[in-house]
């Protein structure tokens, strides 16, 4: 099946630092991955759409200048969190769809635990 | 863009009973319907999914079922067990949104024994 890792799985970061999450399809090529946030028993909010090639594209609300994607190869896309605050401690995930797999389904990374003191 | 709207928020049953979770969308173009379990500090686990030219799919325990008029579906999950305990999520997609995934806010299910 459609594997996707994350990496750090969990980092603690000082106030103003920042830090770089890596989202990897293992055997598949994804040209689209999506980044996710999602705070202690809250639903995953969609923060972007990660395209391999070109820009990433936002949603309303968040920051492209705080949260910087680069989309670097179709197995990698990169979230750097950007003068990281406490505020911005959450559970980041991100996700892939699998062609090879029916239609719009989607494969979740692990996710990364971020703690900013 | 598309809003999903999940209830109940928290749902508790006894071993052996039947859940049910709904959920709500607004954009008529959505046609992917997936619902999530999410245990806590995991990601995501797709339990089941249905696409709009379908009405309703089961899989053993499992049930979903889809009104497009209404624009609503619904999660059945009949015999419960103690390790159904998760928090559910359902979630809608369209190829008019990318195929980006909007996620209800939710439902803490507890099965008791």
């Amino acid at each position: 099946g459609a594997v996707v890792s994350q990496h750090p799985s969990r980092v603690i970061c000082k106030s103003g630092t920042s830090v770089k999450i890596e989202c990897r399809s293992l055997d598949f090529q994804a040209t689209t991955m999506f980044w996710y946030r999602q705070f202690p028993k809250k639903s995953l909010m969609l923060m972007a759409t990660s395209n391999e090639g070109s820009k990433a594209t936002y949603e309303q609300g968040v920051e492209k200048d705080k949260f910087l994607i680069n989309h670097a190869s179709l197995t990698l896309s990169t979230l750097t969190v950007t003068s990281a605050h406490p505020e911005d401690s959450s559970f980041y995930i991100c996700s892939a769809p699998f062609s090879g797999s029916h239609l719009n389904e989607q494969f979740f990374g692990p996710g990364t635990r971020l703690t900013v003191l | 863009g598309e809003n999903v709207e999940q209830h109940p928020s928290t749902l508790s049953v006894q071993e052996g009973d039947s859940a049910v979770i709904k959920c709500t969308y607004s954009d008529s173009a959505s046609n992917y319907f997936p619902w999530y379990k999410q245990e806590l500090g995991k990601r995501p686990q797709l339990i089941i999914d249905i696409r709009s030219n379908v009405g309703e799919k089961k899989d053993q325990r499992i049930a979903v079922t889809l009104n497009k008029t209404a624009k609503h579906f619904s999660l059945h999950i009949t015999e419960t067990q103690p390790e159904d305990s998760a928090v559910y999520f359902c979630a809608a997609s369209g190829w008019g949104g990318g195929n980006k995934l909007t996620f209800g806010t939710g439902t803490q299910l507890k099965v008791e024994l």
